[in-house]
């Protein structure tokens, strides 16, 4: 059975300050990962994905997030927080071979300040 | 392209009711995924569909079902709502089964009362 933690259901950041959501996953076979983004009344939309090759991922608006095999962990960062990133952050993870059945985090309600 | 559409967005139903729900992927998509939404149980995963056949499936009553028409378009079907259905129930299209990203529609919000 596949699992993710989220830590941290509100972060809070300051426009400029460094954005880091955290994701563990438990999975007994190697997984392919995903973080997804949601705006209030809307749909998850795709910030980036891991299946296999390069450990660090770069998605959309800036967001890369790396796959640490040893420490389980897929932790989702951007350098710069800007207004717009205020939203809902859910990781997700499926087993390798298949992007159909997701297993998705409690979420991470992300917060930008002025 | 035009992405995941689902109808309608907005539903009010009476315990007791069933309601259909509709998703149309993106075109050239073949294989649909269901989840539902709420604050409670966060996103759970339904079911999927794979030219017209059923290819996994999550642990929800048999009251909830679906379907996959030779255009890739899906339905789902809840018998006997109870309120416990009240959620964002989201359908999500991919190229083909298990091998490419999903992407999501914005959901239909079922308000069972």
């Amino acid at each position: 059975a596949q699992s993710v933690t989220q830590l941290g259901s509100h972060v809070s950041v300051s426009e400029g300050a460094l954005v880091l959501l955290r994701c563990n996953y438990s999975s007994s076979v190697p997984p392919y990962l995903f973080w997804y983004v949601q705006y209030p009344n809307q749909g998850l939309q795709l910030l980036l994905k891991y299946t296999t090759g390069a450990t660090l991922v770069k998605g959309i608006n800036g967001f890369e997030a790396e796959f640490k095999k040893s420490e389980t962990s897929f932790h989702l960062t951007k350098p710069s927080a800007h207004m717009s990133d205020a939203a809902e952050y859910f990781c997700a993870v499926s087993p390798t071979g298949t992007a159909s059945k997701l297993t998705f985090g409690t979420g991470t309600r992300l917060q930008v300040t002025l | 392209k035009a992405g995941v559409t689902q109808t309608p967005r907005y539903l009010i139903k009476t315990r007791g009711q069933q309601v259909t729900l509709s998703c149309s992927p993106i075109s050239g998509h073949r294989s649909v995924s269901w989840y539902q939404q709420t604050p409670g149980q966060g996103l759970q995963f339904l079911f999927e569909y794979f030219s017209e056949t059923q290819r996994n499936k999550g642990n929800f009553p048999g009251r909830f079902s679906g379907r996959q028409f030779s255009n890739s378009r899906s339905e789902m079907n809840v018998s006997t709502l109870e309120l416990g259905d009240s959620a964002l129930y989201l359908c999500a299209s991919s190229l083909e089964s298990g091998r490419r990203e999903q992407y999501f529609g914005p959901g239909t919000r079922l308000t069972v009362t």
